[in-house]
């Protein structure tokens, strides 16, 4: 089974930071990388497909790059509305995995 | 609309069954992966495992394998969830999803909360 970590579990920062999370993967994935976004009582909502292929509708600030075993997620111009909590989670094999997800807080 | 409609929150005792839903509608369900995540209260997100209702291929996490069941209905484009004996553990939120080309999640439904108490 492939074990996503996340880093920073969590972050207090304010809006118009620019925000970074990472997420590595302990085997190579290519580019089988996705990321999520829940909001409290939500479900979660797909971001990032592919490491980096902005899915419908998601605001430009959100973006993601890296491969194999190391990714990023960078969000540029942090907006309130993005307090939440974000989940990687890998598709390269079964059974496929979730990062243990980072909480970010806005001040 | 596109969009997978859970069956409502449910409260049993230890030792109870249960089967949750998850109704697929506006796209062809028999062509696309149905997975099952967990959400333990406070926690984060664990892949249960996958079916595909074309054929009922079924693929588990080894760490739910034997735990739960999973099932689907092509005929009324519903998958299912499913417990023979709950547990307190097992109180929980509990989503399914579409998978999308190569696995990535494109839709989710808004969950059904299990809670699981004596």
């Amino acid at each position: 089974e492939i074990v996503l970590t996340q880093s920073p579990d969590f972050q207090s920062v304010t809006p118009k930071e620019k925000v970074t999370i990472t997420c590595r993967a302990s085997q190579s994935i290519g580019s089988s990388l996705h990321w999520y976004q829940q909001k409290p009582d939500q479900s979660p909502q797909l971001l990032i497909k592919y490491d980096s292929q902005s899915f419908s509708g998601v605001p430009s600030r959100f973006s993601g790059s890296g491969s194999g075993t190391d990714f990023t997620l960078t969000i540029n111009s942090l907006e309130a509305e993005d307090a939440a909590t974000y989940y990687c989670h890998q598709s390269s094999s079964l059974p496929y995995t979730f990062g243990q997800g980072t909480k970010l807080e806005i001040k | 609309e596109v969009q997978l409609v859970q069956s409502g929150a449910e409260m049993k005792k230890p030792g109870e069954s249960l089967k949750i839903s998850c109704k697929g509608s506006g796209y062809i369900f028999t062509s696309y992966w149905i997975g099952w995540v967990r959400q333990m209260p406070g926690k984060g997100l664990e892949w249960m495992g996958i079916i595909y209702p074309g054929d009922s291929d079924i693929r588990y996490s080894p760490s739910f394998q034997g735990q739960v069941t999973i099932s689907a209905d092509k005929s009324i484009s519903t998958a299912y969830l499913q417990w023979s004996s709950l547990k307190a553990s097992d109180t929980a939120m509990y989503y399914c999803a579409r998978l999308g080309v190569q696995g990535v999640i494109d839709l989710w439904g808004r969950g059904t909360l299990v809670t699981v108490s004596s």
